[in-house]
């Protein structure tokens, strides 16, 4: 099952400009995660924020939780062309105690040089 | 470094030719998960581990097999192989404490014919 959904699907902005990509989810959860995905490679990890924080920074990354409205935001700030990939945010599931992460569809970024 | 190795990196099998797609990490994590991603079904889980002999079902289970005889290793069988189990399959781990996100491997594309 997908919980997570990213919105936009596909965004295509100019090196330099700022990036936002917004995920909404249904369910509670115990953190939220954000990852990378270069073409047909593996995910990557860039930032987890945890459903008791509202805002993360990690470098040019700005992450927004909002529990109430079930929705979280990426921001990228200064893009560079090595940001174009694939987005995903995953929720881990709740009050299970499995570990798993749901994935959401994705955004795709292109950043234009 | 710190990774997780899954081989091989392509493979194409013909229908019911046992297969094993091996993982392993160095990091010493407890979990492992098993997940398949498909392009429009985004990433599903289909096993996961969260410790040596503990292995557990996860989203579409049907045709896979796993073990955990060792902490390191977590490897994914096709007893029977079908064409609906071509897709890119992605190996990771984490540790079991929840505020740590995933280690993903580089990922292996399936082809079955």
């Amino acid at each position: 099952s997908q919980q997570g959904e990213e919105d936009p699907q596909a965004l295509s902005i100019q090196e330099g400009e700022n990036a936002t990509m917004n995920c909404s989810y249904k369910t509670s959860i115990n953190n939220l995660q954000w990852y990378r995905q270069n073409s047909g490679r593996g995910l990557v990890h860039l930032i987890l924020i945890r459903s008791n924080e509202r805002e993360k920074h990690s470098g040019r990354l700005r992450v927004t939780l909002d529990t109430s409205k079930k929705s979280s935001s990426l921001l990228i700030t200064a893009s560079r062309a090595a940001d174009t990939a694939s987005y995903f945010c995953a929720t881990d599931a709740g009050s299970s105690n499995t570990g798993k992460l749901i994935f959401g569809q994705g955004t795709t970024l292109q950043v234009k040089p | 470094e710190a990774q997780v190795t899954q081989n091989p990196r392509y493979l194409i099998t013909v229908t019911g030719k046992k297969l094993t797609v091996t993982c392993s990490q160095n990091m010493n994590h407890e979990y492992m998960s098993w997940y398949r991603q498909d392009p429009g079904l985004g990433l599903r889980q289909i096993y996961y581990s969260m410790n040596v002999e503990v292995t557990d079902k996860g989203d579409v289970p049907e045709g896979y097999k796993v073990s955990r005889k060792e902490k390191r290793n977590f490897p994914l069988i096709l007893e029977s192989p079908s064409p609906n189990q071509t897709s890119l399959y992605f190996c990771a781990s984490s540790p079991y404490d929840r505020d740590y996100g995933y280690t993903f491997g580089s990922g292996t594309r399936l082809t079955v014919v």
